[in-house]
């Protein structure tokens, strides 16, 4: 059982388009980060939201964790092949406490031009 | 750059044989962690440390031990490996300040147990 679960898993959208990756649990987290991967790398942390209801943007990115500190959402505006890669959402504290970070299982996207 | 290097970054063996990953840090980091990859999964927590000598299990540790004998390398054995073990591993130091625990990553090590 996923503590994290993100949808989609698979996203291929066109060059231009906007779209959202999701990021939920049953959980309270003390905090959830958001990392990107490209392939025969290790992930790369893109930000860190620790307050519920907090958004913030990065360039076209924007990240939002829920009121209720449980989800997140990621959300590209006029996505670039450049932004081709696996992201990863992770929680800290909650059940697992303040010294390991649980990911969710991850959503593949691909831009394609 | 948190000075993280994974070794080997490739290998293969064969089931039943020990194998040992190394992760090696450069500044000083507390906290160390061995992640390993695979598709559906995303990361899952194998065993983590705390300091020197300090380490507990993660959520996938059945078949692994760690050990950290000095600050920067942390040690990874898979005693006996089994195909089940064949996957990306991935060595995190946890970046210092604040509460909120983010991590930097090594660039794994691919292990195919045939």
């Amino acid at each position: 059982t996923q503590l994290l679960e993100q949808s989609p898993q698979f996203l291929s959208i066109q060059e231009g388009e906007n779209l959202t990756v999701y990021c939920n649990s049953s959980s309270v987290f003390s905090s959830l980060q958001w990392y990107r991967q490209e392939p025969g790398e290790g992930p790369v942390l893109l930000v860190t939201v620790v307050t519920g209801g907090e958004v913030k943007k990065l360039k076209r990115l924007t990240f939002q964790f829920g009121d209720a500190r449980k989800d997140s959402s990621l959300h590209i505006t006029a996505a670039q092949p450049g932004d081709t890669g696996l992201y990863l959402c992770a929680g800290g504290g909650g059940l697992w406490g303040a010294q390991k970070l649980v990911f969710g299982q991850g959503t593949r996207l691909t831009i394609n031009p | 750059d948190a000075g993280i290097t994974q070794s080997p970054r490739h290998k293969v063996t064969e089931t039943g044989t020990p194998v040992t990953l190394r992760c090696h840090q450069t500044e000083n980091h507390r906290y160390m962690y061995w992640y390993r990859q695979d598709p559906g999964h995303g990361l899952r927590l194998i065993h983590y440390s705390y300091g020197v000598k300090d380490t507990d299990k993660g959520e996938v540790s059945d078949g692994y031990s760690v050990s950290r004998s000095k600050t920067e390398d942390f040690l990874l054995t898979l005693e006996s490996a089994t195909s089940s073990q064949t996957s990306v591993y991935f060595c995190a130091v946890r970046l210092a300040g604040g509460r909120t625990g983010e991590l930097f990553f090594g660039e794994g090590s691919r292990l195919t147990v045939l």
